[in-house]
């Protein structure tokens, strides 16, 4: 049983650059959400999913897309990196609304 | 979802028992209290759980007064190992598909110090 899983765990991006950030689970969880963590900070809602073809905006949405065409995956794509995004990236999964929140172990990125 | 308020840090000695308090004055009716540990370089893992009076697991316990405006996180003798950041969060137990948010404060950093 894998949990959460995230590829790459460390990325390096010129600005402008596009690129997809992976995110798969292995529990059947319904729920799944993308995470920003800044240096120093708690962890900003980006996109989140409640079930395969149903995604929906968090707290710090602009520069990032999401799909979910499966219930396993949920990939972040980042369409023309800036600077700004710059942060650890995690990815979270939930059975259900009152369930705990599995995180995956986080994707470094550094857009220079 | 409850705005939460902690401490922003603390000091611990090791074997020493450690009280992280959590301010949730406007906690719904529905909402459980829920904290997480976050190591450097990981993501956040599941403590405890709790939605009134007493819970105590292997690792942790959480003790929530009647009105539930406020909850402790209480961790006996800590080690070098507990050194991370812990998050206190208003969880909703139930309800539509916004319910499903959390909503991460800058938590607690705690050190323990050998």
């Amino acid at each position: 049983n894998a949990g959460v899983t995230q590829t790459p765990k460390f990325q390096v991006l010129k600005t402008g650059q596009s690129m997809t950030l992976q995110c798969a689970q292995d529990m059947n969880h319904e729920y799944m959400s993308w995470y920003r963590q800044d240096p120093g900070m708690g962890l900003r809602l980006i996109h989140y999913s409640v079930g395969a073809g149903i995604t929906d905006q968090g707290e710090v949405p602009n520069g990032y897309n999401v799909s979910r065409s499966t219930t396993e995956d949920f990939p972040l794509r980042l369409l023309s990196a800036a600077p700004s995004q710059t942060s650890v990236y995690f990815c979270a999964s939930r059975g259900a609304v009152g369930d705990t929140q599995y995180f995956g172990p986080g994707t470094r990125l550094t857009v220079l | 979802l409850a705005k939460t308020t902690q401490p922003i840090s603390m000091d611990s000695y090791e074997g020493q028992e450690v009280n992280i308090t959590c301010s949730h004055n406007n906690i719904a009716t529905n909402d459980y209290i829920t904290w997480y540990q976050q190591f450097p370089s990981q993501g956040p893992r599941f403590i405890i759980q709790g939605y009134k009076t007493k819970v105590t697991n292997e690792v942790a316990s959480l003790f929530i007064p009647a009105d539930r405006k406020s909850s402790t996180l209480s961790l006996p003798r800590v080690s070098l190992s507990d050194t991370a950041v812990y998050y206190c969060l208003a969880q909703r137990a139930s309800g539509r598909a916004g319910s499903y948010q959390l909503t991460f404060g800058k938590g607690t950093k705690l050190s323990v110090i050998p």
